[in-house]
């Protein structure tokens, strides 16, 4: 299975701080997504990477892909209280056939 | 603009009932998602379409469980009749893409509960 698996699955920090998640996954890809959940609310897309990119930048969101390692990170620089969420990685094989979403990384961000 | 629309956002019925959630993907979007989302199970693919055809229905747990896409604009998970253990939140996505190459939007869910 391509399923990826977040790491860890919590975190708790203050504000301010840097927040990273990892993801791993076990097989060859063709892009790589991570999506956020409010609690209540549906997914929101956060980033896409593609197997051929190593590292993408949206706003405080920094992504990275080692598709040697089958691992991608996420990380959230000077996090806010409004980031606290659910976070999953969803790798997307090459065949396009499947689509799986990890357990998630619960973050907690402390005022 | 409006995103992927679900209705109802709650539902609760007894055990044995059939259950219909609806779904109004976002215009223009060609494929549709339907998940389920448990605490035990977490985020589960049910079924997808593309330009309303079914590509995978592998997800779907059991044959109490159809999904229809009629048209663009609409498509229908039934369950019948209705288990407790298919108490859950299920969302719905769409997208642009007909490869899993574009991010799926997601409704805010229905969130089910069978007595």
């Amino acid at each position: 299975s391509q399923q990826g698996e977040e790491d860890p699955q919590a975190l708790s920090i203050q504000e301010g701080e840097n927040a990273t998640m990892n993801c791993s996954y076990k097989t060859s890809i063709n892009n790589l997504q991570w999506y956020r959940q409010n609690s209540g609310r549906g997914l929101v897309h956060l980033i896409l990477i593609r197997s051929n990119e190593r590292e993408k930048h949206s706003g405080r969101l920094r992504v990275t892909l080692d598709t040697s390692k089958k691992s991608s990170s996420l990380l959230i620089t000077a996090s806010r209280a409004a980031d606290t969420a659910s976070y999953f990685c969803a790798p997307v094989a090459v065949n396009f056939n499947k689509f799986y979403f990890g357990s998630g990384t619960k973050l907690n961000v402390k005022p | 603009d409006a995103g992927v629309i679900q209705s109802p956002r709650h539902e609760v019925t007894e055990m044995g009932q059939e259950v219909t959630l609806r779904c109004k993907p976002i215009s223009g979007h060609n494929s549709l998602f339907w998940y389920r989302q448990t605490m035990m199970r977490g985020l589960e693919l049910l079924i997808y379409f593309n330009n309303n055809v079914p590509i995978d229905d592998s997800g779907m747990p059991e044959d109490r469980f159809s999904a229809k896409m009629p048209n663009a604009s609409f498509s229908t998970l039934k369950i019948q009749p209705s288990e407790p253990r298919d108490s859950a939140v299920y969302f719905c996505a769409s997208s642009s893409a007909q490869a899993l190459n574009q991010p799926q939007h997601f409704g805010d869910g229905t969130r089910l509960s069978i007595l």
